[in-house]
């Protein structure tokens, strides 16, 4: 099976702030994808960082980086300077090699304080 | 560069109808896959089409069916409509490369909000 689990419902940063999304995962296939989107108030679900298993390297796309644990099957979102453009739900989610249906975390809403 | 475009943006429907999610893929994109999203949830798979076929489905029933066109886009039809169907359904694209298109990140549309009466 596979499962993606987000712990967090809720969390808020102050603005120029660090916070941390955390997220689980489970398959049992050894090439995968993971993933972040942001979905804005606008609906619309956007990329925001993608990892593939078979990289040690944690990827990062600007302000956004990851921290991948493959061991503990952890894959924790890290946004730096936090900004209000930043306020949405993000999802976690991985798509397998052998399935193609990408499955999605139920989602953190994410609040910037100014 | 057109990215995922879905009509119509909102619906209202009555339980029992049947209704008809449109949704055209972004430029180079050949894989089409709908998503159901429930208010406060994560999108749940419903189905993948490629070239013109479903390649793969999740645990939804045979109410929810789809098409896709030679030129890529993609239909979401559901039957016999109930309460529970209400949701955001989302439409994203991507490319099948080799046996899978699981390293193509999906594209998403706006979705269509359906509202069942």
């Amino acid at each position: 099976a596979q499962t993606v689990t987000q712990s967090q419902p809720e969390m808020s940063v102050q603005e120029a702030e660090t916070v941390t999304l955390s997220c689980t995962y489970d398959t049992s296939e050894s090439d995968y994808y993971l993933f972040w989107y942001k979905q804005p108030p606008s609906r619309q679900m956007i990329l925001v960082i993608r990892q593939e298993a078979y990289k040690q390297q944690n990827a990062t796309e600007n302000r956004f980086s990851v921290n991948f644990q493959k061991a503990a099957k952890s894959f924790s979102l890290k946004i730096s300077d936090s900004q209000l453009g930043d306020a949405a739900m993000y999802f976690c989610a991985s798509v397998t090699y052998n399935n193609n249906d990408m499955r999605f975390g139920a989602g953190t809403r994410l609040t910037v304080k100014p | 560069d057109a990215g995922v475009t879905q009509s119509p943006t909102h619906l209202i429907k009555t339980r029992g109808q049947q209704v008809t999610l449109r949704c055209s893929p972004k430029s180079g994109h050949d894989t089409v896959s709908w998503y159901q999203q429930a208010l406060g949830q994560g999108p749940q798979f419903i189905f993948q089409y490629y070239e013109e076929e479903e390649r793969q489905r999740g645990n939804f029933p045979d109410r929810f069916s789809g098409h896709q066109f030679p030129n890529y886009s993609s239909e979401l039809n559901v039957n016999a409509l109930l309460l529970g169907d209400s949701a955001l359904y989302l439409c994203a694209s991507s490319h099948w490369t080799a046996r899978s298109s699981y390293n193509s990140p999906l594209h998403f549309g706006n979705g269509t909000r359906l509202t069942v009466t």
